[in-house]
């Protein structure tokens, strides 16, 4: 298994500015990802992270908005820019371990006003 | 495209009621199938993989089966705890790891 530490843990943000989420795990991993969950809804990938190259966006994502970095292979964050209202979800990450598991962190709950 | 639907939204059972939830998939090349828990304001708790037709794993009140086009979470006797969103998620051979959700079934057991 892997352990997952995503900070911060929630988040209340202007209009305009941005966030920027940590994802430290506790072991090496090739792939990370980040995910989106809007309320009420399930969860939409935006990402991929992979150590060493740019991410890969998802449609309707964008690296403008949704900039990410992957330093090393525990390590990624993720940055929502000039936020929105429309923004306000929960920001997850995960990884996986092979094929036969995937572990997500808690999760960032960012609001947006 | 690659689709999940689960079914019911929704579910209320009485401890001790078992159920089952369903999950269908549509998808170009089943690399495995994700279920998944998730409590209010958490991530989602992994539960099991399954990978082929046949294919069955259980965890504790819990038991996953797998077909051609669908997966049932059945849930024996519930308890209260067992409370929470199941999500479903498929991950195909040309994804790359990547997951496709469902957008989950609510269960309340109430005691």
């Amino acid at each position: 298994s892997a352990v997952i530490s995503q900070k911060p843990s929630r988040d209340i943000c202007q209009r305009g500015t941005s966030l920027t989420i940590q994802c430290q795990v506790d072991s090496q991993v090739t792939m990370m990802f980040w995910y989106r969950q809007q309320p009420g809804q399930s969860l939409t990938l935006i990402a991929t992270a992979n150590q060493g190259s740019e991410a890969t966006y998802e449609s309707g994502f964008v690296i403008d908005k949704f900039p990410i970095s992957r330093p090393n292979l525990t390590f990624s964050t993720l940055t929502v820019s000039n936020l929105s209202p429309e923004d306000s979800s929960i920001y997850l990450c995960s990884v996986g371990t092979g094929d036969t598991e995937a572990f997500f962190g808690q999760g960032t709950r960012l609001t947006v006003v | 495209e690659d689709q999940v639907t689960q079914s019911p939204e929704a579910l209320r059972l009485q401890e001790g009621e078992s159920s089952s939830l369903n999950c269908s998939y549509t998808v170009s090349g089943l690399r495995g199938l994700f279920w998944y828990r998730q409590d209010p304001g958490k991530g989602p708790e992994f539960l099991f993989t399954l990978y082929s037709a046949g294919e069955e794993k259980e965890k504790e009140r819990l038991k996953a089966t797998l077909t051609k086009k669908e997966s049932f979470l059945h849930i024996t006797a519930p308890k209260p705890e067992d409370s929470a969103t199941y999500l479903c998620a498929v991950q195909t051979f040309t994804g790359f790891q990547k997951l496709v959700f469902g957008t989950g079934t609510r269960l309340l057991v109430s005691p």
